[in-house]
């Protein structure tokens, strides 16, 4: 099973930088979505995506812009990030949005 | 806002000791998971459990769900050094929305051979 695969595993980019991470499944799932992992802090829903439809932004600064080009694959694109944003970001599938969830291994994302 | 306490924060161990974590919440959920979490990983979903009062068994793991649906437990029972990880509860059906996932904080555990 190739699961839920995310890339880039780590980034270290600058406050100015511009960049996306990118999150593949090959589950036949339908819905997607994105979450960040901060330290002492829970898992934090920040976007999810239902048949290609977003169906919650759930408050996320928008220098966080999500893509779902198509049921496989969704983006986070990042621009002028905070150092607060570094964190885990960790994407996740479900066959329907009322079913358990599949992640990925998550981005290691370093702010400078 | 709904919140998942969990307890203890961190729990270290010996190879053999049983142990028991909990999720604890005002709120109630249409259904609870557990995931374990490795370091450098993402979260594996253990069990989800749907009814008041359901008992699931995986192997040496016992999970409960409270009779009403806001607080859940799990047992390992003579715990080994591979389940050491971050346990995570979730529970669904927050605010309506039956996707809405809300975490808790989780319980580092940490079985010593």
């Amino acid at each position: 099973e190739t699961g839920v695969t995310q890339t880039p595993r780590h980034l270290v980019m600058g406050m100015t930088n511009k960049k996306s991470l990118k999150c593949e499944q090959h589950l036949g799932h339908n819905a997607m979505y994105w979450y960040k992992q901060s330290a002492k802090k829970p898992l934090e829903l920040m976007f999810v995506y239902s048949l290609e439809e977003r169906v919650e932004n759930n408050s996320v600064p928008s220098r966080f812009s999500p893509e779902c080009p198509n049921s496989s694959h969704l983006f986070l694109h990042l621009h002028t990030l905070q150092p607060e944003d570094s964190a885990l970001y960790l994407c996740a599938s479900s066959q329907r949005t009322d079913q358990p969830q599949h992640f990925g291994d998550g981005t290691r994302l370093s702010i400078l | 806002t709904q919140l998942l306490e969990q307890s203890p924060q961190f729990l270290s161990i010996q190879e053999g000791e049983n142990l028991t974590v909990y999720c604890n919440s005002s709120s109630v959920f249409s259904s609870l998971q557990w995931y374990r979490q490795e370091p450098g990983e993402g979260p594996v979903l253990l069990v989800t459990v749907v009814t008041g009062g359901e008992v699931k068994k995986l192997k040496r793991l016992t999970f409960q769900f409270g009779d009403a649906r806001k607080d859940s437990s799990l047992h390992i029972t003579a715990a080994q050094p591979g389940d050491t990880g971050l346990y995570l509860c979730a529970g669904a059906g927050g605010g309506g929305s039956n996707y809405k996932l809300t975490f808790g904080k989780g319980t580092l555990l940490t079985v010593n051979p």
